[in-house]
């Protein structure tokens, strides 16, 4: 099956730094990868849409500025968290839908990035 | 009011029985029902998805929509402790829009 990877895995920074977190569909092309986040014991809540080639669409409620999103392939997506706070902590998961089919078989997720902000 | 409501349990059962999950959605332009499986500290993985209403059987496992009164329900037969994770329901109006997903079920399968 398709398989979608993340890295790091695990990132523990200090407060202010800036935190990428890379998204790759390893064995098929993805016009359209998303990002999540998930605090313990809550949902996956959509951050933003990423499409290739163009500028990310973000939920409300998100701050476009301080979460940048960059899919400058059909392969690779970055979350870039910018200025870290310990607020920022969570697991971010990413997810990549196959270009060939819109189906939600075809939507693939990543294993999940744990931010810890000092 | 949630798009999706789940409860979040936990829910624990002995090995070997029959586990319901629901969860219950308002949107009525949700076409497509999604049952995640997720494993503490991993990314959700896909079980099964329904289209509508109508039942979809897979191994041990049953997803059920009932579109007329919104509810929606997976079916897990003799359940292993290798069940044990939480279960997110999901919806979406269709193929290429965004998921909505419930909380999640912690199921905890005991030997």
């Amino acid at each position: 099956g398709a398989v979608v990877s993340q890295h790091p895995s695990w990132v523990i920074c200090k407060s202010g730094t800036s935190v990428k977190i890379e998204c790759r569909s390893l064995d098929f092309q993805a016009t359209t990868m998303f990002w999540y986040r998930q605090f313990p014991k809550q949902s996956l809540m959509l951050m933003a849409t990423s499409n290739e080639g163009s500028k990310a669409t973000y939920e409300q409620g998100v701050e476009k500025d301080k979460f940048l999103i960059n899919h400058a392939s059909l392969t690779l997506s970055t979350l870039t968290v910018t200025s870290a706070h310990p607020e920022d902590s969570s697991f971010y998961i990413c997810s990549a839908r196959d270009i060939r089919e819109g189906l939600p078989d075809t939507q693939y997720f990543g294993p999940g990035t744990r931010l810890t902000v000092l | 009011q949630k798009e999706v409501e789940q409860d979040p349990g936990p829910l624990s059962v002995p090995e070997g029985a029959i586990v319901s999950l629901n969860c219950t959605y308002s949107n009525s332009a949700f076409q497509y029902f999604m049952w995640y499986r997720q494993y503490s500290r991993k990314g959700p993985e896909l079980l099964m998805y329904t289209y509508s209403s109508g039942n979809k059987e897979d191994g041990r496992f049953t997803a059920q929509v009932d579109k007329s009164s919104k509810y929606i329900s997976l079916f897990i037969r003799d359940s292993q402790p290798s069940d044990s994770a939480t279960y997110l329901c999901a919806a979406c109006s269709g193929g290429y829009q965004k998921v909505t997903f419930g909380t999640g079920t912690k199921l905890q399968v005991i030997p």
